[in-house]
């Protein structure tokens, strides 16, 4: 089955603490991962995608595919990072069909 | 350029009513997509236009959901009739290619009494 797993509904951290916010996907493909982030009152907008290997707003994330596992990472956060973040995977053969995990709240504290 | 338009933002109806919403997609993106968002999910997946025809629809409610994308660009979602459980966030959102990230509009927010 595919699917995308985000065991965290809220992560809340400090600001400047380092945030991991977790996300593990099931497929028996390559898939193709991507990051979503929703912040209050806007729209859902692509933060990142693995295959481009970009750093977006100081956020990285690392496919392991043993682990099947694409985390998303950021050394400080920032009061402006508190948003919804989702996970999505993109099964290959080129559909463009986005599977999205459930969501992860991330607050961060001044 | 301009965002996915989605109209209208809000709509409350009564079960066994129906309901229709329209999205405009960013000019030039073939590919568009009608996502539902029931509360504290994410998004999934109803119907997946390329152009005008139909890419993947295998989770669309058929009896009672519809969806047409009229000449490639515009397109309607319609819910006939609807139920309580239809009660959700509908987000359209567009690309330009197929392996792209995708925009995607405000949404629809429905409630179903």
């Amino acid at each position: 089955a595919q699917r995308v797993t985000q065991p965290e509904k809220l992560l809340s951290v400090f600001k400047g603490a380092p945030v991991e916010l977790k996300c593990n996907y099931s497929y028996s493909g390559s898939p193709e991962l991507f990051w979503y982030v929703q912040y209050s009152r806007q729209r859902l907008q692509l933060l990142l995608r693995h295959i481009s290997r970009e750093s977006i707003k100081g956020f990285t994330a690392d496919l392991n595919k043993g682990e099947t596992s694409f985390h998303l990472k950021k050394p400080f956060a920032q009061e402006e990072d508190s948003a919804m973040y989702y996970c999505a995977l993109q099964p290959s053969g080129n559909t463009g069909k986005l599977i999205f995990g459930q969501g992860t709240t991330l607050q961060v504290k001044p | 350029e301009a965002g996915v338009a989605q109209s209208p933002r809000y709509k409350i109806i009564e079960k066994r009513q129906s309901v229709a919403f329209w999205c405009n997609p960013i000019s030039g993106h073939a590919t568009l997509y009608w996502y539902q968002q029931i509360l504290g999910q994410g998004p999934k997946l109803l119907i997946q236009f390329q152009n005008n025809g139909v890419v993947d629809d295998s989770q669309l409610p058929k009896d009672r959901f519809s969806a047409e994308r009229l000449k490639g660009v515009d397109s309607t979602l319609k819910i006939q009739p609807a139920k309580l459980e239809d009660s959700a966030v509908y987000l359209c959102a567009s690309s330009l290619q197929l392996n792209y990230g995708y925009t995607f509009g405000s949404g629809t927010r429905l409630t179903v009494v």
